[in-house]
């Protein structure tokens, strides 16, 4: 069956400190995958998106990397803030049927 | 640029009755969807419309859920009649329409959280 899996456990990282998060996905061919943030109470908000070719893409302080042989992307948060805590929802093209499929996200927290 | 607008942002309904939902798209976006978002989840596809016409309604309980998309902006979300597994946030999400040299980046709404007594 096809399953895309982020850590479902909290991750809790201390200021200053690089944040990584995992997206696994099974059954799937995407030629594209997203990530987004969310907050509490608000809709999704998009951050960056890698195409299959692309071995790494970097925002800011943001990074991630996408490996089609292990199906799996990583995102990066480096020198990460309190204010980067939020939940992280990874994404990718269904190419077969022309729509997204979002993971159930992980949540960050960055304590001071 | 003005985001995309939802409304209401809270109800609350008993089961058996229903409910609306309402949503204005980033001015320009072809391509319209709505998700369902349960506590503790990503959001899940009920239907992505382009223009007029839906693309994938494949995940929507057709049974009680509708969706229409008049000329090709505004849409409207209607559950009839809510059941209590249907308490979530509906969020609505606008996009360039894919191949038209935009990505299927997506600009959502802030959601609106259905409770259902």
């Amino acid at each position: 069956s096809q399953k895309i899996e982020q850590n479902s456990e909290a991750l809790n990282i201390q200021e200053g400190k690089t944040a990584t998060l995992t997206c696994n996905y099974t059954n799937y061919s995407p030629a594209y995958l997203q990530w987004y943030r969310q907050d509490p109470g608000r809709g999704p908000v998009f951050l960056l998106l890698i195409r299959e070719n692309e071995k790494e893409k970097r925002k800011e302080r943001l990074k991630v990397t996408f490996d089609t042989t292990l199906k799996q992307s990583l995102f990066h948060i480096t020198a990460s803030q309190p204010a980067d805590s939020a939940t992280y929802l990874c994404a990718l093209d269904d190419s077969s049927a022309s729509k997204i499929i979002f993971g159930s996200g992980t949540r960050l927290s960055i304590r001071p | 640029e003005a985001g995309v607008a939802q409304s209401p942002r809270y109800k609350i309904i008993e089961k058996r009755q229903s409910v609306a939902f309402w949503c204005n798209p980033i001015s320009g976006h072809a391509t319209l969807y709505w998700y369902q978002q349960i506590l503790g989840q990503g959001p899940k596809l009920l239907i992505q419309f382009q223009n007029n016409g839906v693309v994938d309604d494949s995940q929507l309980p057709k049974d009680r859920f509708s969706a229409e998309r008049l000329k090709g902006v505004d849409s409207t979300l209607k559950i009839q009649p809510a059941k209590l597994e249907d308490s979530a946030v509906y969020l609505c999400a606008s996009s360039l329409m894919p191949g038209a040299g935009g990505t299927y980046e997506q600009y959502f709404g802030p959601g609106t959280r259905l409770t259902v007594t």
